[in-house]
């Protein structure tokens, strides 16, 4: 079954903390890999795509990792600041024969307070 | 103003009553899509449209039906809403020619439907 996970549920860091967002797929035949910020009460927006030869990518204060070997993904955030409040979403693009198909994360809300 | 406008962004409505959410784009995207957010539950994909008279439909299309009026519009519309279609609803679009970043969804603001 294609499905994506996505880890902590939820975050509470301090301002300018480090911090390391997870996410674990079954997504098979993989095509492409993005995270999402969603703040509250807008869409998503996002931040970065990860194909199969990338293993790292930054987006300012925001770096993502991916492993294709072991199906798992990482969002780091650099010296948070309070806007980096949101869920970050995790979607694995899955080609399929009719286009690739999306699986989305349930999401890591993440709150940074002063 | 926004690219992917939506309308109505909230609206509380009665079981059994018909509701339509619109939806606007200037991105001159030939993809849409409309997804429904549920608290601990990721994005669901309810209908998409390639073009204007392409319709599709996702993982959770009962209960919904759509229509592609024009490049720029796409409407969802609920014909007889039950409670537990209470939602937050986003439209999307996406442009396949974009290169690397093909598949990028761009979405609304959301519309929050709550059904009593």
């Amino acid at each position: 079954k294609n499905q994506v996970e996505q880890s902590p549920q939820s975050l509470i860091i301090l301002e300018g903390k480090n911090c390391t967002l997870q996410c674990n797929y079954t997504v098979s035949p993989f095509s492409n890999l993005r995270w999402y910020k969603q703040d509250t009460g807008r869409g998503p927006v996002s931040l970065t795509i990860m194909t199969f030869s990338e293993n790292t990518k930054s987006n300012g204060r925001y770096t993502a990792t991916l492993d294709a070997d072991t199906k798992q993904s990482s969002l780091h955030i650099t010296a948070s600041q309070l806007s980096d409040s949101a869920s970050y979403i995790c979607v694995v693009s899955r080609a399929t024969g009719g286009g690739n198909k999306l699986t989305f994360g349930t999401g890591t809300q993440l709150k940074v307070e002063l | 103003d926004a690219d992917v406008t939506q309308t109505p962004r909230n609206r509380i409505t009665k079981t059994g009553k018909r509701i339509m959410l619109e939806c606007s784009q200037t991105k001159g995207h030939d993809r849409m899509y409309w997804y429904r957010q549920d608290p601990g539950l990721g994005l669901r994909l309810i209908y998409y449209s390639f073009d204007v008279k392409d319709i599709n439909k996702g993982e959770i299309s009962d209960g919904y039906s759509v229509s592609r009026q024009a490049q720029a519009k796409f409407s969802l519309s609920l014909e007889s809403a039950i409670p537990n279609q209470t939602a937050l609803y986003f439209c999307a679009t996406s442009d396949p020619s974009a290169g690397s970043n093909t598949g990028e969804l761009f979405f609304g603001e959301g519309s929050r439907l709550t059904v009593l």
